[in-house]
């Protein structure tokens, strides 16, 4: 069974630019999920659908993050414009209902210069 | 809201020896925990989980117990291998007030075997 999967892996950006992360989670898994993870500390929920619906996006920066998930598979969190403070690993996870086991992505690694 | 303390790391050991990372949290209701564990250069990994009081995890020769009334989950292994090198995170899902699914993670805690 192939992972969930993210791309880029890395990316380095200037400050008040624009970057956008793409997720493909396991097939057949209803719930998405995408993380920040900061360096020192754990990760940090921004956003979770449920399909294309969205469940819960009280943590993510609405002035600045997108999130959306079409057809309720692929998913892209776009970030305009990037602050030094977003640098960070953007995880994606996803599982088949939301009380059954995430399964995590490779993460992007974001550097914002 | 919920929220996870981790203990202070990093932990550095030798190997086979006793290893206990101690992790609390606040949350309301009765929500599921867990431990994950990143190697390096991998992603986060389940370790092992516990979804009701008096529940033990395990898995890999890790164990963690579920403690309502001290409201902790430490993590134990008897005795670790430079291959345990890694980062440890404990995690909480559930609870009241929260969406189901929703992980709320510890800081984590690096552990570094030696031989």
């Amino acid at each position: 069974e192939a992972g969930v999967a993210q791309s880029p892996r890395y990316k380095i950006i200037e400050k008040r630019q624009s970057v956008a992360f793409w997720c493909n989670p396991i097939s057949g898994h209803a719930t998405l999920y995408w993380y920040q993870q900061i360096l020192g500390q754990g990760p940090k929920l921004l956003i979770q659908f449920q399909n294309n619906g969205v469940v819960d996006d009280s943590q993510l920066p609405k002035d600045r993050f997108s999130a959306e998930r079409l057809k309720g598979v692929d998913s892209t969190l776009k970030i305009q414009p990037a602050k030094l403070e977003d640098s960070a690993v953007y995880l994606c996870a996803s599982s088949l209902i939301p009380t059954y086991e995430q399964y995590f992505g490779p993460g992007t690694r974001l550097t914002v210069t | 809201g919920n929220s996870v303390t981790q203990m202070e790391g990093p932990v550095t050991l030798s190997e086979e020896a006793f290893l206990t990372i101690n992790c609390t949290y606040t949350a309301t209701g009765y929500p599921s925990l867990f431990w994950y564990v990143q190697y390096p250069g991998e992603g986060l990994q389940l370790l092992l989980k516990a979804t009701k009081a008096d529940d033990k995890g395990s898995n890999k020769g890790f164990e963690a117990t579920y403690r309502k009334e001290t409201t902790s989950f430490h993590l134990e292994k008897g005795s670790v291998q430079v291959s345990d090198s890694a980062v440890y995170f404990c995690a909480l899902s559930g609870g009241g007030g929260t969406s189901y699914g929703k992980l709320t993670f510890g800081q984590g805690t690096i552990l570094t075997v030696h031989p």
